[in-house]
């Protein structure tokens, strides 16, 4: 099946610093990658809607400037927190749409990174 | 606005015993429907899925779904469950012509042994 692979998996910063975070299909080609941000004990909320070769499709109430998402190519997204600051700490999760093979895959998900601003 | 409610957020019970998660959402039209999956320490994996047809839908380690459209439900079932399907169970919804994925809070199984 599908593979998305993230990394880092975890990542301490110092507040003010910016952090990327990498997400890549590994055996398949995806124009639309996801991120979401996972609060303990909490749900899955979508971040942006990352598109290759395109500007992300950001939701209401995150920051454009502050979460920043490239797409550079079909088989990579990344998402950089730029001057981080303890809020900002929290698990991210990308996934990646197989395209046609959506029906019988679903969604694949990365296994997510730990981000720790102190 | 639309939304998707598991009723339960901490399900605790023994092996053997039979798990019944529930899962509501609030779209309007014909949707996609999944079920997912997360190990301590893992990431997401996807249990089962509804597209079309059988609404009941039979997925991995012994999960079925039913969904019912007329109570916008798709309720998660595990006849006899074991230790190891501790873990957070999450619904998801979409569109049919959406690539966006909204999820519920989460449930959290503990299966003692």
């Amino acid at each position: 099946g599908a593979v998305v692979s993230q990394h880092p998996s975890w990542v301490i910063c110092k507040s003010g610093t910016s952090v990327k975070i990498e997400c890549r299909s590994l055996d398949f080609q995806a124009t639309t990658m996801f991120w979401y941000r996972q609060f303990p004990k909490q749900s899955l909320m979508l971040m942006a809607t990352s598109n290759e070769g395109s500007k992300a499709t950001y939701e209401q109430g995150v920051e454009k400037d502050k979460f920043l998402i490239n797409h550079a190519s079909l088989t990579l997204s990344t998402l950089t927190v730029t001057s981080a600051h303890p809020e900002d700490s929290s698990f991210y999760i990308c996934s990646a749409s197989p395209g046609q093979a959506l029906l019988r895959d679903g969604y694949t998900f990365g296994s997510g990174t730990r981000l720790t601003v102190v | 606005a639309q939304s998707v409610s598991q009723h339960n957020h901490h399900v605790i019970l023994s092996e053997a015993a039979s798990l019944e998660l529930g899962c509501n959402y609030s779209y309007g039209g014909t949707v996609n429907l999944f079920w997912y999956v997360q190990y301590p320490g893992q990431h997401l994996q996807l249990l089962l899925k509804y597209f079309s047809g059988d609404p009941l839908v039979k997925g991995i380690k012994g999960f079925e779904a039913e969904f019912i459209k007329s109570k916008f439900s798709f309720n998660l079932r595990k006849p006899s469950v074991q230790w190891s399907d501790t873990a957070e169970y999450f619904c998801a919804v979409k569109h049919y012509y959406d690539y966006k994925l909204s999820f519920g809070a989460g449930t959290t199984v503990t299966v003692r042994a």
